[in-house]
């Protein structure tokens, strides 16, 4: 079974430059996380779909950031303008449902902003 | 303020001995607590969990102990093995009503074993 897939794997941009991330989860997992990972620190939540509605995206800094998840499976997040502090691992996870079900992580993309 | 966190920041282990991880947590609201393996390049990856209506839970040469009174988690690795090496995070899920709900990440613990 395949597992959470995220691409790119890396990203090398400039800053003031736009970004996008890409996450397909689980399959028939409905719900989709998106997390930030600074180095030596652990995830930390940007946003979370239940299917296509995001219910808790309190954390996503919306003057940059936005997420979609049209169809209630793959995602995208998007950084624009991308900025020197958005350096970071961008990791996507899926679950099966809410509460104490298990999240389940991708490899991450990493992005530098130079 | 809410937070998770670890009691040593690093690790280092001969191979075979075993590991003990430890975890402090602040939110007495937490129900559920998830431990995570990430190996570098990789995401984490899920061992073993615990309810709060649990002390101990034992999987494959894991153990995670749950202390409510003193808000204290610990992950313990039997014959600790070189593919063991990695950064191991606690993870706590703390409900705040209804459907809302969020895993709170700690730092980190690098687990490094030698040969």
């Amino acid at each position: 079974e395949a597992g959470v897939v995220q691409s790119p794997r890396y990203k090398i941009i400039e800053k003031k430059q736009p970004v996008a991330f890409w996450c397909n989860p689980i399959s028939g997992h409905n719900t989709l996380y998106w997390y930030l990972q600074n180095l030596g620190q652990g995830p930390e939540l940007l946003i979370r779909y239940e299917n296509e509605e995001a219910v808790d995206d309190s954390q996503l800094p919306k003057d940059r950031f936005s997420a979609e998840r049209l169809k209630g499976v793959d995602s995208t997040l998007k950084i624009q303008p991308a900025e020197l502090g958005d350096s970071a691992v961008y990791l996507c996870a899926s679950s099966a449902g809410r509460g104490e079900n298990i999240q389940y992580f991708g490899a991450g993309t990493r992005l530098s902003v130079l | 303020g809410e937070s998770v966190g670890l009691h040593l920041p690093t690790l280092s282990v001969q191979e075979g001995d075993n590991s003990i991880i430890n975890c402090a947590y602040s939110n007495s609201a937490s129900d559920y607590f998830i431990w995570y393996k990430q190996e570098s390049g990789k995401g984490p990856q899920f061992i073993i969990d615990i309810r709060s209506n649990m002390d101990k839970r034992q999987g494959q040469r894991v153990t995670v102990l749950l202390n409510k009174t003193v808000k204290h988690l610990s992950l313990q690795i039997a014959a600790t093995q070189p593919g063991d090496s990695a950064v191991y995070f606690c993870a706590e899920n703390i409900r705040s009503g209804g459907s809302n709900y969020k895993l709170t990440f700690g730092k980190g613990t690098l687990l490094t074993v030698n040969p």
